[in-house]
């Protein structure tokens, strides 16, 4: 158990609808990640919040949109749902912006979560 | 956006036998990472390297921080059926804080 957790575990919605992902970083971690994996593929990455800030985008798509709350849980919006949006949706918590060099050793390892598997039919 | 490679994509060995695995990148990294990750599951941490030429060992696992800092090595020692997954580096360029994955190595082993 990673101690990073989200939530729901599966998803299964239609076309042009939106939905909602949450993650829940591990107690103490500022930096949450959000990742992409469809079938067979390897992970992309989405984009990073730290402490309620976006710090990062990777491919994100405009329908896409993410938020990291004072909590630090953070949520993963997207919409207009595709055929192609069919994918596991991952959360990474790290305890820094990541950054090697202002963080130190060790800080800048993500840990992920279970992860959500989307199906849009 | 920086590019991984890694190679094998796919390798089926025997139990027993030792496994090794790398992955490239076209730009310097300051961070590597390497995962393994079960079907359906997140990926699992198994070793960090933070530093050119740094060797690191976890039980049967070593992994090597090449001194270019563009590349990275996992070896897996007498494998055992359990280590069947998918294994995937992860770096970090100096420019900031994301991590790009490369596209997975899949393992399999016959008992």
């Amino acid at each position: 158990d990673s101690g990073v957790t989200q939530t729901p575990k599966h998803l299964i919605t239609a076309t042009g609808q939106r939905v909602t992902l949450r993650c829940s970083p591990r107690s103490g971690d500022l930096s949450v990640y959000w990742y992409q994996q469809s079938l067979d593929q390897g992970l992309q990455f989405l984009i990073q919040y730290y402490n309620g800030e976006e710090r990062a985008k990777g491919n994100i798509l405009e329908r896409f949109s993410a938020q990291q709350f004072p909590d630090l849980h953070s949520e993963l919006n997207l919409s207009s749902l595709e055929l192609g949006d069919s994918a596991l949706y991952f959360c990474a918590s790290s305890v820094s912006l990541g950054d090697f060099e202002t963080s130190g050793r060790s800080l800048s390892e993500q840990f992920f979560g279970p992860g959500t598997r989307l199906t849009v039919l | 956006g920086q590019q991984l490679n890694q190679s094998p994509q796919s390798m089926f060995i025997q139990e027993g036998e030792d496994v090794s695995m790398n992955c490239t990148s076209s730009s310097i990294f300051n961070t590597w990472l390497w995962y393994k990750q079960d079907p359906g599951e997140g990926p699992v941490l198994l070793i960090a390297l933070y530093k050119a030429g740094e060797l690191t060992s976890n039980g049967r696992l070593t992994a090597q921080f090449g001194i270019t800092r563009k590349d990275s090595f996992l070896n897996i020692s007498a494998s055992i059926p359990s280590d069947v997954g998918i294994y995937f580096c992860a770096g970090q360029d100096n420019t900031g804080n994301q991590f790009y994955f490369g596209t997975g190595t899949s393992l399999t082993v016959i008992p």
